[in-house]
């Protein structure tokens, strides 16, 4: 059965502070890999997309790898700053046409 | 220009009522996705528009009725709903349903059910 875990569930730090977010699948043969933020109550923004061959992305302080053999996925952020409090939702597709979200995790950043 | 538009945001309709959800997107993509979250949980997926043929129905209740009228705009229709049906409908789409393409997503509508 293909599932994605994301833990923690919640995860609080002080401004400034490196944080990582992690992502466990349980299928390697993934076709690509899609980190997104959600506000609350609002619409996902996709963040950084990894395709299969990809063992890393970066845009901004944000820094996503992919390490299919350990079916692991990390969203590094740095420098963290108040404004990135939202809840981080990864999603996993593998053949076919879905994605499979994991549950999330929902991130403060104390000013 | 990378957006997908829903309306109404927020939509508040009684057990008996008949309404719709709208979705649009000018990125040329061919699917498109209906899903359903409710609070503190993930996105559940309800249904894929493909090239605007259905491919994908995940047992989604027959009070819960898409539409893909062309390859830019896919409704959800909605009739006689209860009130476990409260949730944000999102929609998204990709370039194409199979292969490894970033999904976009709408802001969503917030639905009531009374």
């Amino acid at each position: 059965k293909q599932e994605v875990t994301q833990i923690p569930a919640a995860l609080s730090v002080p401004e400034g502070e490196n944080l990582v977010l992690n992502c466990s699948f349980t299928d390697s043969a993934i076709y690509n890999l899609q980190w997104f933020r959600q506000d609350p109550g609002k619409g996902l923004t996709s963040l950084l997309l990894i395709q299969s061959s990809q063992r890393e992305q970066t845009s901004g302080r944000l820094n996503a790898s992919l390490d299919k053999s350990s079916g692991r996925s990390t969203l590094y952020i740095a420098a963290s700053q108040p404004g990135d409090s939202a809840t981080y939702l990864c999603a996993v597709r593998w053949s076919g046409n879905q994605f499979y979200f994991g549950t999330g995790t929902s991130l403060t950043v104390i000013p | 220009d990378t957006e997908v538009t829903q309306t109404p945001k927020h939509l508040v309709m009684g057990m008996t009522n008949k309404k719709s959800l709208k979705c649009e997107q000018h990125m040329g993509h061919r699917a498109m996705y209906w899903y359903k979250q409710k609070a503190k949980k993930p996105p559940e997926l309800m249904f894929v528009y493909s090239y605007e043929k259905l491919s994908i129905n995940e047992s989604v209740p027959s009070r819960f009725s898409p539409e893909c009228p062309n390859s830019s705009l896919l409704n959800l229709h909605l009739h006689a709903l209860q009130p476990e049906d409260s949730a944000l409908y999102l929609c998204a789409s990709s370039l194409s349903d199979s292969g490894p393409y970033e999904q976009y997503f709408g802001p969503g509508t917030r639905l009531t059910v009374t």
